[in-house]
């Protein structure tokens, strides 16, 4: 079975700052990784995603993330916010043959003008 | 093009009501996921469509839920003799291949169910 760790139930942030989201990951097999954002009444959206190759993986509005296999995370980063950025973000992974997507409790960005 | 669409956005019932949650997916899309978003458990897994394949019903909390899928498009979760604890935002996703890990499911905007 696998397992999704969000650290930060909630990150407020001043505009243009940088953020970070942690993620942590368990899993027996190998597991592709994901960030979803879900903007308010909305439903998610792919940021972006680690298949395999390069560890550092660029996704839309700017965000990129790291994937780190010996500490099992996918941290989330961007070097400026906008107050756009407003919004609940979700970690997940799927086994490599997998059908469904395991989901961390989601950590909500708040962008402060 | 069109996305992921689902109806109704809103619904409330009163426990012990029958209640159906209708998904359109993407056009082409073999692959329907449904999930469930509360507060208490986040982001659930409910069951999967593949093609003409056998669903995955594993998420299914309990058997008054049931789903099925029709011509292999439009699907209907439905919820028999609902409970408050069924109160959540449920969200139907797709895409356009089935068993592949890698691939990205495009969500609808949910559904958000309250039983009062």
């Amino acid at each position: 079975a696998q397992s999704v760790t969000q650290l930060d139930s909630q990150v407020p942030v001043f505009e243009e700052a940088p953020v970070e989201l942690r993620c942590n990951y368990s899993s027996s097999v190998s597991v592709y990784l994901f960030w979803y954002v879900q903007y308010p009444n909305q439903g998610l959206q792919l940021l972006l995603k680690y298949l395999s190759g390069s560890t550092l993986v660029k996704g839309i509005n700017g965000f990129e993330a790291e994937f780190n296999k010996s500490q099992t995370s996918f941290h989330l980063r961007k070097p400026s916010v906008h107050i756009s950025d407003t919004a609940e973000y979700f970690c997940a992974v799927n086994k490599a043959a997998g059908n469904k997507l395991t989901f961390g409790g989601g950590t909500r960005v708040l962008v402060k003008p | 093009g069109a996305g992921v669409s689902q109806s109704p956005s809103n619904k409330v019932t009163e426990k012990g009501k029958d209640v159906e949650l209708r998904c359109d997916p993407i056009s082409g899309h073999t692959a329907l996921y449904w999930y469930r978003q509360s507060l208490g458990q986040g982001l659930e897994f409910l069951i999967y469509f593949q093609g003409n394949s056998a669903p995955d019903k594993s998420g299914l909390p309990s058997d008054r839920f049931s789903a099925e899928r029709t011509g292999g498009s439009v699907s209907t979760l439905t919820i028999q003799r609902t409970q408050q604890e069924d109160s959540a935002v449920y969200l139907c996703a797709s895409s356009p291949h089935g068993v592949a890990g890698y691939n990205e499911q495009f969500f609808g905007p949910g559904t958000r169910l309250t039983v009062l």
